[in-house]
């Protein structure tokens, strides 16, 4: 089994670069994946890494690091639209294919 | 084109009855994903399956849940005598074979009184 914390919510104002961390604990990594939920929508893919480092996608970046457990979703010039709940999640060597084990999600509040 | 779609949208049942969630992935799409999202949880998966070989069940919580698909086309879940604790969202994914992005249906509001 495995653990993925992330922290709850996070309020962020229009404009300005919010980081959201993902800790995770797992007998047998095999990638970490960010998925973005607006509320009532289904979940959309976001970032996937295999490898420490950081990879940048347009206004989003996401960092992991192996030996410390960790990774962040980074958030830059934020929009209102950018408001939603954030999933990190979790991919294991017992399991098949790319099934996942998610955290609760970061409910991201961006304000004017 | 498309994307992956699920029927119904929201199911209301009694406590104990069966019920059955349909889910169309993409087409091409060989790989595809059973996930429960309880109120205020993280998704948990459930099954999956790639092509014709042997689904992963390992997500199933208990016999009363079950899964099936026809080749590479639409997936059904089952859940026999339901509980009140089955009540959730229940979402399919759907992906190219062996790759990490996977794209989800709407989802299945399945409330059991």
């Amino acid at each position: 089994g495995q653990n993925i914390d992330q922290p709850t919510e996070m309020t962020a104002t229009e404009g300005a670069i919010v980081q959201i961390n993902c800790t995770y604990q797992t007998s047998g990594f095999n990638g970490l994946f960010w998925y973005q939920q607006h509320a009532g929508e289904a979940p959309t893919f976001l970032s996937y890494n295999v490898l420490d480092g950081l990879e940048e996608k347009g206004r989003f970046s996401s960092f992991l690091s192996r030996s410390k457990g960790y990774s962040y979703l980074l958030l830059k010039e934020l929009q209102m639209k950018d408001s939603a709940s954030y999933l990190c999640a979790v991919r294991e060597d017992r399991r098949a294919g790319y099934a996942l084990n998610f955290g609760k999600g970061t409910s991201l509040l961006v304000t004017p | 084109g498309a994307g992956v779609s699920q029927s119904p949208s929201n199911k209301v049942t009694e406590k104990g009855k069966d019920v059955e969630l349909r889910c169309d992935p993409i087409s091409g799409h060989t790989a595809l994903y059973w996930y429960r999202q309880r109120l205020g949880q993280g998704l948990e998966f459930l099954i999956y399956f790639q092509g014709n070989s042997a689904p992963d069940k390992s997500g199933l919580p208990s016999d009363r849940f079950s899964a099936e698909r026809t080749g590479e086309s639409v997936s059904t879940l089952t859940i026999q005598r339901t509980q009140q604790e089955d009540s959730a969202v229940y979402l399919c994914a759907s992906s190219l074979a062996l790759h990490p992005e996977q794209f989800f249906g709407p989802g299945t509001r399945l409330t059991v009184l």
